[in-house]
């Protein structure tokens, strides 16, 4: 079945420390995406990729990196510079670089103590 | 800048009846615009699109959506809800320009009364 997964479902870290997570797509999806969940504040972009070795800051970027060395992997890594890092993780797809119908993931939810 | 509004954060509707969720956006050209629902700890699935044409969508699930220029609005209806309905929904639109992302909107949460 194609898809995009994420794993861990569930992350714990302690403040301080870098975390990163994996987004996994088998749909051959030229774009992907990564969205942070916060209670009543909808999905925010923090970054995206339309193509290999590309990348772009999203609204929220700061104390985030990306990188996307292949077409179907695209991880995140939440660095100690993020002050809220606590939240729900959400990566996304699109078959082209134009972005019009993005495809989700399950989640990953990070807990920073 | 594009901007998406969910007014009702929590709605509660009884099984079997009728349900409207609002959407509203801002944006000068023609809107492309989605509705997405998500179940608890879950990532968000597709329910519908706009992107020209008829300005009524049908979506999976029974549910449909209206476009409405002059209103600016993209609301989200079922005939009747069940009780597998209950999530959140979120509407969200893009911009042909600029990467092409989404915007979000806040969400609604939909409850379902047995």
């Amino acid at each position: 079945d194609g898809g995009i997964t994420q794993s861990p479902k569930y992350l714990f870290r302690k403040e301080g420390q870098n975390v990163t997570l994996s987004c996994e797509q088998n749909l051959n999806h030229d774009a992907m995406y990564w969205y942070r969940q916060d209670p009543g504040q909808g999905l925010r972009l923090i970054y995206y990729s339309q193509i290999v070795n590309d990348f772009q800051k999203g609204d929220i970027a700061e104390g985030y990196s990306v990188s996307r060395e292949k077409k179907e992997s695209f991880p995140l890594t939440v660095t100690s510079a993020q002050k809220n890092p606590t939240a729900f993780y959400l990566c996304a797809s699109s078959i082209g670089a134009g972005g019009l119908e993005q495809y989700f993931g399950p989640g990953t939810r990070l807990t920073v103590t | 800048a594009q901007s998406v509004t969910q007014p009702d954060i929590h709605i509660t509707v009884s099984e079997g009846a009728s349900l409207e969720l609002r959407c509203n956006y801002s944006y000068g050209a023609t809107p492309y615009l989605f509705w997405y629902v998500q179940s608890p700890g879950q990532g968000l699935q597709l329910l519908l699109k706009y992107f020209s044409g008829d300005t009524l969508v049908q979506g999976i699930k029974g549910f449909e959506a209206e476009f409405k220029r002059s209103q600016s609005s993209f609301n989200l209806r079922k005939p009747s809800v069940h009780w597998s309905d209950a999530a959140e929904y979120f509407c969200a639109v893009v911009s042909t320009g600029g990467g092409n992302k989404l915007t979000f909107g806040t969400g609604t949460q939909l409850k379902v009364e047995l």
